[in-house]
């Protein structure tokens, strides 16, 4: 089974704070892949970033950035300088066997101008 | 860039009706999803489907629920005899035939059950 922990519930942050977003997953698969999504308060569910089980490279996209660490099984995600649009609930998910998404609980992150 | 449109954005039942959400997935995608989100809850799945036939769905999807591609571009998922407890937000997903690749939501649907 698989299994994907969001421990912070809720961040709140001032603007340009960086924040970052711990997720720490659960399976045994060994060919396994993470992903993060948004969610604004308009509710939808925004696609983020992928990374596949063999690939521990960090990724940073603009303001993202991503650390993927198989040793700890987690896949923490930054927000460098955060901005009041960054506010929006964050979720990390697993796709392993089978073609199902598992869902952490999700972070709240509220940044304050 | 394609996407995924879900009808209707907001859909009030009463209790014990049977509701159908409707759903368009992209268009050059094979496998389809549904999932919910209860308010202020995390997202669960519901039920995948490929190759016209439901290949994985969770304990929830149970026979109240149902799902059907009755034409080669709407995806449905009809829920029968609604609780209060289905009230929450449906989100349909596609995805590409690679295992690796991420799921693409619809807007939702907010499904409020009185």
């Amino acid at each position: 089974a698989q299994k994907v922990t969001q421990a912070q519930t809720e961040i709140s942050v001032v603007e340009k704070e960086d924040v970052t977003l711990d997720c720490v997953y659960e399976t045994r698969d060994t060919t396994y892949y993470l992903f993060w999504y948004k969610q604004p308060p308009s509710g939808e569910l925004v696609f983020l970033i992928r990374r596949n089980s063999f690939d521990e490279q960090n990724e940073i996209s603009g303001r993202y950035s991503w650390n993927f660490q198989k040793s700890t099984s987690s896949f923490n995600f930054t927000i460098t300088a955060s901005q009041v649009v960054d506010s929006a609930v964050y979720f990390c998910a697993l796709k392993a066997a089978g073609n199902k998404l598992t869902f952490g609980g999700g972070t709240r992150v509220l940044v304050k101008p | 860039e394609p996407e995924v449109t879900q009808t209707p954005s907001h859909q009030v039942t009463q209790m014990g009706q049977e509701v159908i959400l409707r759903c368009v997935p992209i268009s050059n995608h094979l496998y389809f999803y549904w999932y919910r989100q209860i308010l202020g809850q995390k997202v669960e799945f519901l039920v995948s489907f490929y190759n016209n036939e439901i290949s994985e769905k969770s304990e929830i999807f149970d026979d109240q629920f149902s799902v059907e591609r009755p034409d080669g571009s709407n995806f449905t998922l009809k829920i029968r005899s609604t609780k209060l407890e289905d009230s929450a937000m449906y989100f349909c997903a596609s995805s590409d035939t690679f295992y690796n690749s991420p799921l693409h939501f619809g807007n939702g649907t907010r499904l409020t059950v009185t």
